[in-house]
């Protein structure tokens, strides 16, 4: 089945700690984004790549780091600059522009900082 | 200024009720497109519909129906016949192709419980 899968899907992590969000496509698109989602409030975004080897930052990049090193990955990494961590984290990927095409989106990883 | 505003943060509604879910966006882009996303209780969200802003054509698929009208700035959204697989939370959205397309602008959302 063509999708895109994110783990894990709870994540508990400690002040000061960095994580790292996995996100994998294998839908065959170019373009991958991370959102992030707080109670209440509608999607943010992070960082999006367009390309394999190249990124942007989005909205709200403060205290996150991305690679795309290959087509189907973008691992998204909080480090512990990020303030408020705890959040809904979304990855999506479309075929073109997020703007003017369809996204699909995995099923998210929660994360909680203790 | 919020650029998607959806006024409505929670509905119920009974089963086999109509309900309609508003969306006001606001953009200077002369070339713009609005979504709706509809994020069910699993948490990924699933793309709905995708209008341009040179097609004002209402919308119909199967119980679900968009109305966009450039005058007020809408794209609210219609269920007919609400079910219970219905309830979840919706999303309206925006891009401006002026500043590139590659950025959503979400509204806040509007979690729909219907009743059985």
């Amino acid at each position: 089945d063509g999708g895109i899968t994110q783990s894990p899907k709870y994540l508990f992590r400690k002040e000061g700690q960095n994580v790292t969000l996995s996100c994998e496509q294998n839908l065959n698109h170019d373009a991958m984004y991370w959102y992030r989602q707080d109670p209440g409030q509608g999607l943010r975004l992070i960082y999006y790549s367009q390309i394999v080897n190249d990124f942007q930052k989005g909205d709200i990049a403060e205290g996150y780091s991305v690679s795309r090193e290959k087509k189907e990955s973008f691992p998204l990494t909080v480090t512990s600059a990020q303030k408020n961590p705890t959040a809904f984290y979304l990855c999506a990927s479309s075929i073109g522009l997020a703007g003017v095409n369809e996204q699909f989106f995995g099923p998210g990883t929660r994360l909680t900082v203790l | 200024a919020q650029k998607v505003t959806q006024a409505q943060t929670e509905i119920s509604v009974v089963e086999k009720e109509d309900v309609t879910l508003d969306c006001v966006y606001e953009t200077r882009d002369t070339t713009y497109y609005l979504f709706w996303y509809k994020q069910p209780p699993s948490g990924e969200l699933v793309f709905l519909i995708r209008r341009n802003s040179f097609d004002e054509q209402n919308e119909i698929s199967g119980r679900y129906s968009w109305n966009f009208q450039k005058s007020t700035s809408s794209f609210n959204f219609t269920i007919t016949a609400s079910q219970v697989v219905d309830s979840a939370v919706y999303f309206c959205a925006l891009s401006e192709v002026w500043t590139g397309a590659n950025n959503l602008f979400f509204g806040t959302g509007t979690r729909l419980t219907v009743i059985p």
